[in-house]
């Protein structure tokens, strides 16, 4: 399995910021992903970030609000721009590992004030 | 589209009693399904996946699920609940040509001692 380290692992943060959500990854890896998962709601995927690309968004993502950098193959960074308490979220990066297998990280714990 | 529903929002079990946990899902093409464990101000923990071959698949802490093709289900199981046991499982599936997962809403299980 791979072993994925973020940064931070809470903050509380001033509305109108931004915060910049570090994702390391212990192995090279293709594919990296960052979810939000909303106060006591499920996972819903933000962007597929692969490394010498743009970043994917999905529907209802932007790149304006949430920036990814995905420099190299075992570290990428997503930031959450001017933020409200709407973003209040964990927000978990993810990695394609072998044999199909999604893992996750432990999660980026915001909370916007 | 692919989709995955989890009907129930709680389970409650007592302690040493079978626990399942119920999954059905929606792909157009082969589905890659998971179980995830979310344990209280944790990360999301991979536990089992189903890929292809048998449809009884084993994975972490004893759990293990059965996919049944005609049913589209991929129900958890469990022969023995443990307390330590009690937290948010996802179930999440991905089309076999894309690497993005979608997630169940999650059910809150609790096994009392």
């Amino acid at each position: 399995s791979a072993v994925i380290s973020q940064k931070p692992s809470r903050d509380i943060c001033q509305r109108g910021t931004s915060l910049t959500i570090q994702c390391q990854v212990d192995s090279q890896v293709t594919m990296m992903f960052w979810y939000r998962q909303q106060p006591g709601q499920s996972l819903t995927l933000i962007a597929t970030a692969n490394q010498g690309s743009e970043a994917t968004y999905e529907s209802g993502f932007v790149i304006d609000k949430f920036p990814i950098s995905r420099p190299n193959l075992t570290f990428s960074t997503l930031t959450v721009s001017n933020m409200s308490p709407e973003d209040s979220s964990i927000y978990l990066c993810s990695v394609a590992g072998r044999g199909n297998t999604i893992y996750f990280g432990e999660g980026s714990w915001l909370t916007v004030v | 589209a692919q989709s995955v529903a989890q009907p129930e929002d709680q389970v409650n079990v007592a302690e040493g009693n079978p626990l399942t946990v119920k999954c059905t899902y929606s792909v157009s093409g082969n589905p890659y399904l998971f179980w995830y464990v979310q344990y209280p101000n944790r990360g999301l923990q991979f536990l089992l996946k189903y890929i292809t071959g048998d449809n009884l698949v084993k994975g972490s802490y004893g759990f293990e699920a059965e996919f049944n093709k005609s049913q589209t289900s991929f129900h958890l199981k469990k022969p023995s609940a443990l307390v330590s046991d009690s937290a948010l499982y996802f179930c999440a599936v991905r089309d076999i040509a894309d690497y993005k997962l979608s997630f169940g809403a999650g059910t809150t299980v609790t096994v009392r001692a």
